[in-house]
């Protein structure tokens, strides 16, 4: 149980276009789900924390513009990367929580999404 | 053994062995803490977690140690296998927050 999905797995953009990558918990409800960005070789940076039906909180230095969060229901958050760039290149992922992603309120992770921008 | 330089930290030992990576953490304030497995191309996968009002916590063939007074966490994996080859991400969280910071991760080698 508790399985989130990501799609697509990678995708390979021109500079300028906008990119959208969803998130699914397959088996459960999630109030909240959070993006996560990950570049070669280092840990995860928190984007940003959805909450179904409610705007999007961004982390410190996140243009909330560019990237682009909704979650529409309680299996669905989408991720937009609008007018990408080569630098936004990385390792997209995110993860679900059960309830409002405090203790005991695992997060589960999702497979994560390859952005690559030419 | 164990170094550190411009690429992830690596800990590298022989299958069978009992492996020990390390984490300090940064916020006093946290309060729950997790270990996380990625394997290279996949998401971060739950190992086990700790409260901040434990010291020690048991799974299965993995053991995790919190000492607060230094603000350092270890995860234990005895008779390391080949499949546990992964980079490994200590997570610290300040419930009042609700936010996962990760750690900067270490990379487990075995080897036959």
């Amino acid at each position: 149980g508790a399985v989130v999905s990501q799609h697509p797995s990678w995708v390979i953009c021109k500079s300028g276009t906008s990119v959208k990558i969803e998130c699914r918990s397959l088996d459960f409800q999630a109030t909240t789900m959070f993006w996560y960005r990950q570049f070669p070789k280092q840990s995860l940076m928190l984007m940003a924390t959805s909450n179904e039906g409610s705007k999007a909180t961004y982390e410190q230095g996140v243009e909330k513009d560019k990237f682009l969060i909704n979650h529409a229901s309680l299996t669905l958050s989408t991720l937009t990367v609008t007018s990408a760039h080569p630098e936004d290149s990385s390792f997209y992922i995110c993860s679900a929580a059960l309830t409002s992603g405090g203790p005991g309120d695992t997060q589960y992770f999702g497979p994560g999404t390859r952005l690559t921008v030419l | 053994g164990e170094s550190v330089g411009l690429h992830l930290p690596t800990l590298s030992v022989q299958e069978g062995d009992n492996s020990i990576i390390n984490c300090a953490y940064s916020n006093s304030a946290s309060d729950y803490f997790i270990w996380y497995k990625q394997e290279s191309g996949k998401g971060p996968q739950f190992i086990i977690d700790i409260r901040s009002n434990m010291d020690k916590r048991q799974g299965q063939r993995v053991t995790v140690l919190l000492n607060k007074t230094v603000k350092h966490l270890s995860l234990q994996i005895a008779a390391t296998q080949p499949g546990d080859s992964a980079v490994y991400f200590c997570a610290e969280m300040n419930t009042g927050f609700q936010k996962l910071v990760f750690g900067t991760g270490t990379r487990l080698l075995v080897s036959p």
